[in-house]
């Protein structure tokens, strides 16, 4: 059963710094991970999916790596700023019709 | 963007009623889903539906709850008697054919059951 972990489960940064939010998952046979943002209350927001033929995707100031033999993947939001407080999901997918296994995220404030 | 929509935003009802999520996919994308999520929880797999029938479903799809794609474009969640532990944001997906493609995700009904 595909399993998904992330740390720091939340984290609080001064605006400007760089956010590194970390994904694991269990079961590396996976053709691609999807990172969301999800405000309070709100919907998911598609943010990157990455390709298992991939190594990383780049969007903006934001940047996702993908090791998929060790399970893991990073979300890297360069110069934070007080709109990116979110928080962010990893998402991969899980079981023969694809559905998805979720992180419980990573909740991110950044002060102003 | 092509976007997923979901009517209503919020509802509340009695327990034990039924309720009705409704669904408006990507018009070219032809695989389903209902997830939900309990406040402060993982978001969840309910279903997926493909080819106008449930390809799979979750142990927490039981009978009280039913999907159904009644015209070539909505896409429901019927809960036949809503208890208090259905109190959750309920989000609907959809994708394209490939596999490759990502997902993507309506704005939520949130559900609360008095």
């Amino acid at each position: 059963k595909q399993e998904v972990t992330q740390i720091p489960a939340a984290l609080s940064v001064p605006e400007g710094e760089n956010l590194v939010l970390n994904c694991s998952f269990t079961d590396s046979a996976i053709y691609n991970l999807q990172w969301f943002r999800q405000d309070p209350g709100k919907g998911l927001t598609s943010l990157l999916l990455i390709q298992s033929s991939q190594r990383e995707q780049t969007s903006g100031r934001l940047n996702a790596s993908l090791d998929k033999s060790s399970g893991r993947s990073t979300l890297y939001i360069a110069a934070s700023q007080p709109g990116d407080s979110a928080t962010y999901l990893c998402a991969v997918p899980a079981g023969g019709n694809n559905r998805l296994a979720f992180g419980k995220g990573n909740q991110v404030v950044v002060i102003p | 963007e092509p976007e997923v929509t979901q009517t209503p935003s919020h509802q509340v009802t009695q327990m034990g009623q039924e309720v009705i999520l409704r669904c408006v996919p990507i018009s070219n994308h032809l695989y389903f889903y209902w997830y939900r999520q309990i406040l402060g929880q993982k978001v969840e797999f309910l279903v997926s539906f493909y080819n106008n029938e449930i390809s799979e479903k979750s142990e927490i799809f039981d009978d009280q709850f039913s999907v159904e794609r009644p015209d070539g474009s909505n896409f429901t969640l019927k809960i036949r008697s809503t208890k208090l532990e259905d109190s959750a944001m309920y989000f609907c997906a959809s994708r394209g054919e490939v596999q490759g493609y990502g997902y993507t995700f309506g704005s939520g009904t949130r559900l609360t059951v008095v």
